[in-house]
């Protein structure tokens, strides 16, 4: 089983600033499945990131995944406030399909 | 527009078999290539993929529930649903519903999600 690992565990920023959120998986996730989503309490996850760098449909441009192999990262050029939330990667190269334990992003 | 609605009995007791049905409206479960899923998050924790399933019915699982999970699909009335046997308060979750794409190139992800059903295994 490929073990996601997240970091920082949380992020305080404020309103305007970029964020950068990270992903380091045990194995090489193949063909770049890892995919990031964004949570906010009381619902689901939304998908933001595909194939490690495509976003999804719908989702601004201020968000951008990068990375292959193990090392992945997402960011977010300048915060919103209805970005705070937290943040999960997720791979599906390999079966079981795992998330990372995620990024909470808080207001600073 | 796609529509997954989760339904459950939201209290379970040890030892029993919970049993979920994610309803789908807005499209077919039959049509395309999708595959349909359970993932579950404990309360104030991560997310853990439990299983997927294709319209056809073939099934895979995370081997980390043992066994003890049967995902199954009734295409005529557009729901498929998750069997969870033996749970324990380990169990005890809100579990989604969701699509995924099967296409690389075209939002590869689980796109679609129900809002969650809560399901506590308490005596």
């Amino acid at each position: 089983e490929i073990v996601l690992t997240q970091s920082p565990g949380t992020l305080s920023l404020s309103p305007g600033e970029r964020a950068t959120l990270f992903c380091r998986a045990s194995q090489n996730v193949r063909s770049n499945y890892l995919a990031w989503y964004q949570q906010k309490p009381g619902q689901p996850p939304r998908l933001l990131i595909y194939g490690a760098s495509s976003r999804a449909t719908g989702i601004p441009d201020r968000f951008s995944g990068s990375g292959s192999g193990t090392d992945f990262s997402l960011t977010i050029s300048r915060l919103e406030p209805e970005d705070f939330a937290v943040y999960y990667c997720q791979q599906s190269g390999s079966s079981p399909q795992t998330f990372g334990q995620g990024t909470k992003m808080e207001i600073k | 527009q796609l529509q997954l609605q989760e339904s459950g009995p939201g209290l379970v007791k040890p030892s029993e078999t919970l049993s979920l049905t994610c309803s789908v409206s807005g499209g077919s479960i039959s049509s395309g290539s999708f595959y349909w899923g359970w993932i579950r998050q404990p309360p104030g924790r991560g997310l853990e993929w439990i299983g997927s399933t294709y319209y056809s019915g073939s099934a895979y699982y995370n081997p980390s529930l043992k066994s003890r999970a049967t995902i199954s699909v009734d295409t005529s009335n557009n729901q498929f649903f998750l069997k969870l046997s033996s749970v324990t308060a380990a169990d005890t979750a809100v579990y989604y519903c969701a699509r995924h794409s099967p296409y690389p190139a075209d939002d590869y992800g689980w796109g679609n999600w129900g809002q969650g059903t809560l399901l506590t295994v308490s005596s």
